[in-house]
């Protein structure tokens, strides 16, 4: 079965620290996974994708890793800002699938505190 | 700037009325998409669009209608609300190059 699990549920640390989101999926063929931003009362931003061929990807103080072997992904925040304050959705689609055949994740909640 | 709007941004309603959700984007994407989101569930997939004309059933499709008369507009019909449908809607569009969906910013709907 098609499957994007995530963890941490939700999280919390303090301004200025450092934090790490985990994606393991069973989806297969694999295309491409995305992590999207959603801020509270908004709807989902992109924030970077990940192809098979890339193992990191930098947008800013957020840097993706991608393992597909393993079929884990992870997005490190670096030096956290309250604006980080979010939850964070894992998206994989999968190869061949049509455009609707995306599995989402239930998101992790990102709680930065001052 | 091209956009994706949704109308109203809220909405109660009670049971067995038909509803319908507005979604307009500038994009000119072919693709467009309505989700919903609920609490202990990711995004869902209820309808998507390739194109005028065209639409096609998601995951959760039952109890919802889309109908897409020209690119810019995929109405989201409830065509007898249940307190099952209380929800957050999201409506999504993309241009099919690398699959990225643009989100709007959702409609919150309460059905009582």
């Amino acid at each position: 079965k098609n499957q994007v699990e995530q963890s941490p549920q939700s999280l919390i640390i303090l301004e200025g620290k450092n934090c790490t989101l985990q994606c393991n999926y069973t989806v297969s063929p694999f295309s491409n996974l995305r992590w999207y931003k959603q801020d509270t009362g908004r709807g989902p931003v992109s924030l970077t994708i990940m192809t098979f061929s890339e193992n990191t990807k930098s947008n800013g103080r957020y840097t993706a890793t991608l393992d597909a072997d393993t079929k884990q992904s992870s997005l490190h925040i670096t030096a956290s800002q309250l604006s980080d304050s979010a939850s964070y959705i894992c998206v994989v689609r999968r190869y061949g699938g049509s455009q609707g055949n995306l599995i989402f994740g239930k998101g992790t909640k990102l709680s930065v505190k001052p | 700037d091209a956009e994706i709007t949704q109308s109203p941004r809220h909405k109660i309603t009670e049971t067995g009325r038909q509803v319908t959700l507005a979604c307009h984007q500038t994009w000119n994407h072919n693709n467009m998409f309505w989700y919903r989101q609920d609490l202990g569930h990711g995004l869902r997939l209820i309808h998507y669009s390739y194109g005028v004309q065209d639409t096609n059933k998601g995951e959760v499709s039952d109890g919802y209608s889309v109908s897409r008369s020209n690119t810019e507009d995929l109405p989201l019909t409830l065509e007898s609300a249940a307190s099952s449908q209380t929800s957050v809607y999201f409506c999504a569009s993309s241009d099919g190059t690398d699959y990225e969906q643009y989100f709007g910013p959702g409609t919150r709907l309460t059905v009582t």
